[in-house]
């Protein structure tokens, strides 16, 4: 296992067109999770799914925005009628959950979107 | 709020000098996490730190967290060049698995 793979690692949209990220987690892991991050700033949490549940989501995402875990295995992101302000990079990051205790994320390249 | 703040928000040394990052946090937690972020690129899990430990070791990185004045520092010790990033604090403060990270604070290493 290579770790999470994200693809496209770069996309470059003009505003009001849709795009969708895909998110390859560790196979073994159950938890994955969406984040944003803008220049010079921390990620901020957009959701996460644990199997193919999806059981929370920030209020960050608005209705443009849906996520889907298929199966429990990969995760598509998807992005409706772009705005410039979608603009950021988008992290995806897998964990194990045992015991209920947290475990460290390990995290994708992330897609870097382009709204123009 | 449970995101992290950091201080400092910048910081540069020289080589072979420590590092040390602090990070605060209002919320009780179940777990706090250290992450690196060299520019442009994910984020790598550098160390865990649970709320019933007070200070943990992982190679050149040493963790503490102080529960009572709700913060945590990360220092580096004998600092190299290749150890400039970005440096991310994650409140873990559920069993969900949820992290909220801090703004981060940047590490330069002058060579």
């Amino acid at each position: 296992d290579t770790g999470v793979s994200q693809d496209p690692r770069h996309k470059i949209t003009k505003r009001g067109q849709n795009v969708t990220f895909r998110c390859d987690p560790i196979s073994e892991h159950n938890r994955l999770y969406w984040y944003r991050q803008t220049l010079g700033q921390g990620p901020e949490f957009l959701t996460y799914f644990q199997n193919e549940a999806q059981l929370e989501k920030s209020r960050l995402l608005s209705d443009r925005f849906s996520a889907e875990r298929p199966k429990g295995s990969f995760s598509t992101l998807e992005i409706q009628r772009t705005e410039q302000g979608d603009s950021a990079m988008y992290l995806c990051a897998s964990s194990s959950a045992l015991g209920g205790v947290g475990y460290g994320y390990t995290f994708g390249s992330g897609t870097r979107l382009t709204v123009v | 709020s449970q995101q992290g703040e950091e201080d400092p928000q910048a910081l540069s040394i020289q080589e072979g000098e420590n590092a040390t990052m602090n990070c605060s946090y209002k919320t009780s937690i179940n777990n706090l996490q250290w992450y690196r972020q060299n520019s442009g690129r994910g984020l790598v899990h550098l160390i865990l730190i649970r709320s019933n430990e007070r200070e943990k070791h992982s190679g050149r990185l040493r963790v503490t967290l102080d529960t009572s004045k709700k913060s945590s520092s990360l220092l580096i010790t004998a600092s190299r060049a290749a150890d400039t990033a970005s440096y991310f604090c994650a409140i873990g403060s559920s069993n969900t698995g949820k992290l909220i990270f801090g703004q981060g604070t940047t590490l330069q290493v002058k060579p």
